[in-house]
């Protein structure tokens, strides 16, 4: 059974800095991408990024809004994903999914359970 | 980057009844196009994607139509489970964009 369980949420004051952690299990992750998508409350979907496999590279893409303010990252031999979150502002508060997309697809088929991010002094 | 356009952005509706969403790409996506429905406290699961194609498990009440632009989900026959918030959004190129959202209540 695929699953993906994200960490790494909380409290952080503006400005702040903070790395989720996407652990994975169920699939061969070394070989899928993973994406990362937010929600705010009472709000819409947002994709933040994504990062290809060893075989694409380890290529990330970024959306606007997080360009330069994020980074995200794997190590295969843990199975993990991070999604560094950096200079952060209270609009950036939401909950964080990780997601696997349907191979060789940006469908995104897997979502994790969410992690919480609070920005707020 | 492609901007997904849902609507309506809510709608109400009874049981038994059958439900269209459209959504509207500001560029062609050729069949890039996935639906998603989310629960509230919920991630949210997909249900149909390359426009009509109902994911594993999907009710067949489900149907997705549409080409180039303009897209359509339909539920017909809506049960009790399926009022929610429903997503469209293109897989056609980064940075994927997803539509507004449309929340189906129960009238």
């Amino acid at each position: 059974e695929v699953q993906l369980v994200e960490s790494g949420g909380g409290l952080v004051q503006p400005g702040g800095s903070l790395k989720l952690s996407c652990a994975a299990s169920g699939f061969t992750f070394s070989g899928s991408a993973l994406h990362w998508v937010r929600q705010a409350s009472g709000k819409g979907l947002e994709w933040l990024g994504r990062i290809t496999s060893q075989v694409h590279n380890y290529d990330t893409a970024y959306a606007a809004s997080m360009k330069g303010r994020s980074t995200i990252s794997r190590d295969d031999s843990k199975d993990t994903a991070y999604l560094q979150l950096d200079s952060l502002k209270t609009e950036d508060t939401a909950v964080y999914y990780c997601v696997r997309p349907i191979d060789g697809t940006t469908l995104l088929d897997y979502w994790g359970q969410g992690t919480r991010v609070t920005v707020s002094s | 980057d492609i901007q997904m356009t849902q609507s309506p952005s809510s709608v109400s509706a009874s049981i038994g009844d059958r439900v269209t969403i459209t959504c509207r790409a500001n560029q062609g996506i050729s069949n890039s196009l996935a639906w998603f429905q989310q629960k509230e406290g919920r991630a949210p699961k997909l249900l149909i994607y390359a426009v009509s194609t109902l994911q594993s498990g999907v009710p067949s009440r489900f149907s997705g139509s549409g080409s180039g632009t303009d897209f359509i989900l339909t539920i017909s026959r809506l049960q009790p489970e399926d009022f929610a918030t429903y997503y469209c959004q293109q897989a056609y190129s980064v940075p994927i964009t997803f539509g507004q959202g449309t929340r189906l209540d129960i009238k």
